[in-house]
């Protein structure tokens, strides 16, 4: 399987700005997807590059260079909601995109 | 309501009696798929499947299978369950396979699964 590295937890404060990378090993050039997974929930979709560059959804914005194998999530004005786990799943080696693989998740705690 | 429907979410049952959980999906799918998550290993790929009568493994297929007879169900079966396969099971679909499209996967809430 691929290859997929994140950081395994972070913590930041209310109000503040954290970003959380994954890297990658692959050669897919398609589109990249990131979920936001609370403790003991599903996983619900968050945001998806399909090119390169930065993707901006309000409080959430993310990143993508598919010739680096690296994205990153950037979380501002973080509120105390947003304490989750948060998964990347990069563009799959065989470009078709059927083998949705996840990173191993980053567990993200925002603390008063 | 758009949504996909997992049976049970709750299951306890003993090692070697033959499980099925159910997935269900309205919004007409051609992709769906079925994950495990456990603690330190994350969501890990058990199967997945393009269309009807089209499945294929993913990274953890053994002691698994599943069956796609219809586009809207995804039943995974296991038919002598053992201990190790304790976990957290989560049944996803999407609306095409094609990631070149914004097509993110939608899951199910999760069935948690105990094997004594």
């Amino acid at each position: 399987g691929q290859n997929i590295d994140q950081p395994t937890e972070m913590t930041a404060t209310e109000g503040a700005i954290v970003q959380i990378n994954c890297t990658y090993q692959t050669s897919g050039f398609n589109g990249l997807f990131w979920y936001q997974q609370h403790a003991g929930e599903a996983p619900t979709f968050l945001s998806y590059n399909v090119l390169d560059g930065l993707e901006e959804k309000g409080r959430f914005s993310s990143f993508l260079s598919r010739s680096k194998g690296y994205s990153y999530l950037l979380l501002k004005e973080l509120q105390m909601k947003d304490s989750a786990s948060y998964l990347c799943a990069p563009p799959p080696p065989d470009n078709y995109g059927q083998n949705f693989v996840f990173g191993p998740g980053t567990r993200l705690s925002v603390l008063p | 309501e758009a949504q996909v429907t997992q049976n049970p979410r709750y299951l306890i049952t003993v090692t070697g009696k033959k499980l099925t959980v159910t997935c269900s999906q309205n919004m007409n799918h051609e992709y769906m798929s079925w994950y495990r998550q456990d603690p330190g290993l994350g969501l890990r790929q058990i199967y997945y499947s393009m269309n009807v009568e089209v499945t294929d493994k993913g990274d953890v297929p053994e002691g698994y299978k599943v069956s796609r007879k219809e586009k809207r169900n995804f039943p995974l079966i296991l038919e002598s369950p053992s201990p190790n396969q304790t976990s957290l099971y989560f049944c996803a679909s999407s609306l095409v396979p094609d990631r070149s499209y914004n097509s993110p996967l939608h899951f199910g809430n999760g069935t948690r699964l105990t094997v004594t």
